[in-house]
């Protein structure tokens, strides 16, 4: 069983959708929470760090951490044609991180 | 001007060269890290420095080495290129005094291996 488990997609919604992206761990020493952007062709950009179960909102993305069940999530409200990226989740132990392999998400006009 | 940069963005070479990646950062942290990025495969760590004296190998290290040259500069060899080592490369850096372990992100090095 990989450590980090992530739906490659791709995803495809309209333009306003709500999106929900998703990964499950095994490894329960995860501390820190993350979740990267990347754009074709660039560099994986921050977007959302957590470190505790819960939510944390910025703007129209909600990041949500359930430890208990080894579950994080990434909410898209109002989900725009700009949001058409592959979103990485990543989690931390002794300052290294795990990736899961990213879900490609695609938001028609 | 950006935070983390690579050298060259785009390399193609043969199999057999001994090849440079270089990075460099102007965000003053003192990690830094290699990864190889594979479609299906995700980003992987190669190799990772806490400071300039430190330098630990990550989950595929074969095949390669760094070097360390300043808190700025970190270096990914490839001594004897193979096909299969053509991939898209990130160089990223984060700062332990935040008390996070979030990384930050090069635009990457395209390598492709004949």
């Amino acid at each position: 069983q990989k450590e980090v488990e992530q739906d490659p997609g791709p995803l495809s919604v309209p333009e306003g959708a709500i999106v929900s992206l998703n990964c499950t761990y095994s490894n329960s020493a995860f501390q820190y929470f993350m979740w990267y952007r990347q754009y074709s062709r660039k560099g994986p950009e921050l977007l959302m760090y957590t470190y505790s179960s819960g939510n944390k909102e910025d703007g129209r993305f909600t990041a949500q951490v359930d430890k208990s069940s080894k579950y994080i999530s990434l909410f898209i409200r109002d989900s725009q044609p700009s949001d058409s990226a592959t979103y990485l989740c990543a989690m931390s132990e002794r300052s290294t991180l795990t990736f899961g392999k990213g879900t490609m998400l695609l938001v028609s006009p | 001007d950006a935070d983390v940069t690579q050298t060259p963005r785009n390399r193609i070479t043969k199999t057999g060269k001994r090849i440079m990646l270089e990075c460099s950062q102007t965000k003053g942290h003192d990690r830094m890290y290699w990864y190889r990025q594979d479609p299906g495969l995700g980003l992987r760590l190669i190799y990772y420095s806490f400071d300039v004296k430190d330098i630990n190998k990550g989950e595929i290290s074969d095949g390669y080495s760094v070097s360390r040259q300043a808190q700025a500069k970190f270096s990914l060899s490839l001594e004897s290129a193979i096909p299969n080592q053509t991939a898209l490369y990130f160089c990223a850096t984060s700062d332990p005094m935040t008390g996070r372990e979030t990384q930050y992100f090069g635009p990457g090095t395209r390598l492709l291996v004949l």
